[in-house]
């Protein structure tokens, strides 16, 4: 079984400032992470993901995570915010080889860029 | 056209309406996928297709019915719905099912359904 927590469902920065978005996962296997973004009104869009190798993962738009397997962790950075980020991010968790169906999903944060 | 589309973007039904969701995938992938997004809630899995048999079906209730005459097209049939079915429906597809290391899920930009 695998399950994904995202904390604070609300997260608000200034332009320019740091963003940081928690995820935490649990599975049985060793896991594939992955970070999606959904701007108003569109569908969900590929950020990043993780599978093996590099921990550190850069993805678009200068978002970038890092697997911590000591601590369950796959936070999403970014050094600087643009108001253009402004959107919901949903991390997500999978089994690999077991299956897309076993795509198991956080319930998202909301990113607020303050002008 | 490139990627996942969907129609129509916004769907207003009563509840003794038919209505169909359409899908359609132009990245050449062999499954495809139906989730349901509701506030305040995770992506829940609907339905999967691989080389346009269903595989799973996530104990979906039967008045959501599926079909994938293609590899290409996905759809839902949506009869009798309830008010409580209203979200935004997304379809993706990925180029197989065996969430192997490539196997990315693309979405569609999703029908928001209302049901009255």
């Amino acid at each position: 079984a695998q399950s994904v927590t995202q904390l604070g469902s609300h997260v608000s920065v200034s332009e320019g400032a740091l963003v940081l978005l928690r995820c935490n996962y649990s599975s049985s296997v060793p896991p594939y992470l992955f970070w999606y973004v959904q701007y108003p009104n569109q569908g969900l869009q590929l950020l990043l993901k993780y599978t093996t190798g590099a921990t550190l993962v850069k993805g678009i738009n200068g978002f970038e995570a890092e697997f911590k397997k000591s601590e369950t962790s796959f936070h999403l950075t970014k050094p600087s915010a643009h108001m253009s980020d402004a959107a919901e991010y949903f991390c997500a968790v999978s089994a690999p080889n077991f299956g897309n169906e076993k795509l198991t999903f956080g319930t998202g944060t909301r990113l607020t860029i303050i002008p | 056209e490139t990627g996942v589309t969907q129609t129509p973007r916004h769907l207003v039904m009563g509840m003794t309406n038919k209505k169909s969701l359409k899908c359609e995938q132009h990245l050449g992938h062999n499954a495809m996928y139906w989730y349901k997004q509701s506030a305040k809630k995770p992506l829940e899995l609907m339905f999967v297709y691989s080389l346009e048999e269903r595989v799973e079906n996530n104990s979906v209730p039967s008045r959501f019915s599926p079909e994938c005459p293609n590899s290409s097209h996905l759809f839902l049939h949506l009869h009798t719905l309830q008010p409580e079915d209203s979200a935004l429906y997304l379809c993706a597809s990925s180029q197989d099912r065996t969430g192997g290391v490539t196997d990315t899920q693309y979405f569609g930009p999703g029908t928001r359904l209302t049901v009255l």
